[in-house]
């Protein structure tokens, strides 16, 4: 059975703390992707990677970093947090070929404050 | 990537077809029309794609016009369960990329 695990449900910070959150999967593949969810807003990609140290902005990069190191894992990265970054981020995995379905992780609740 | 719109919510109750129509008017040729369901706290996670006339599985319908400027997704005799958001996307299939926007809140009654 395909698998995306996040390496938390929920994570609560402080303001100006650098937080790591962590997504690997188990799937071999090779696109993976960094959302984040709001009310109102749905889902909005954040940055997405085709391969291994490969990175791409999505349509929302601002205040976030990413790093893939090896093909399974996927870090986003904030820097320094702040308030407004409290969310729901989900992590997903896909393959570049047939219907390009996305597998998605549970979510990370994320609570700066 | 084209731009989808969709209604933001809809109820309905137990046992009734469930049609939500999505519109893509500046879909390209290349261009696949995917839905995907998401539950409260959970991923979304991918229900149906097509490209025209009409595709079927275990979980829905897609319809899909000639002119593929619009979409529906059908689920039959709907439960408690289906309770969930749903989302249009397109997918040109080349970039791994998809855009979710807001979704239709789907609410089903007993």
């Amino acid at each position: 059975d395909v698998k995306v695990t996040q390496s938390s449900r929920y994570l609560v910070k402080r303001t100006g703390e650098k937080v790591f959150l962590e997504c690997v999967q188990d799937m071999d593949h090779e696109n993976m992707f960094w959302y984040r969810q709001d009310p109102g807003l749905g889902l909005r990609l954040i940055y997405f990677s085709y391969d291994v140290k490969m990175k791409e902005k999505g349509d929302i990069p601002e205040g976030y970093s990413v790093s893939r190191e090896k093909k399974e894992r996927f870090s986003l990265i904030l820097e320094s947090a702040s308030t407004n970054q409290t969310s729901m981020y989900l992590c997903a995995s896909s393959n570049p070929t047939g219907k390009n379905e996305q597998f998605f992780g549970p979510g990370t609740r994320l609570t700066v404050l | 990537l084209a731009k989808t719109t969709q209604p933001i919510s809809m109820d309905s109750y137990e046992g009734q077809e469930v049609n939500i129509t999505c519109s893509h008017n500046n879909i390209a040729t290349n261009d696949y029309i995917t839905w995907y369901q998401q539950f409260p706290s959970q991923g979304p996670r991918f229900i149906i794609q097509g490209y025209k006339t009409k595709v079927t599985n275990e979980v829905a319908s897609l319809f899909i016009p000639a002119d593929r400027k619009s979409s529906t997704l059908s689920l039959p005799r709907v439960s408690l369960s289906d309770t969930a958001v749903y989302y249009c996307l397109v997918d040109p299939g080349n970039t791994g990329k998809l855009i979710f926007g807001q979704g239709t809140t789907l609410q089903v009654k007993p």
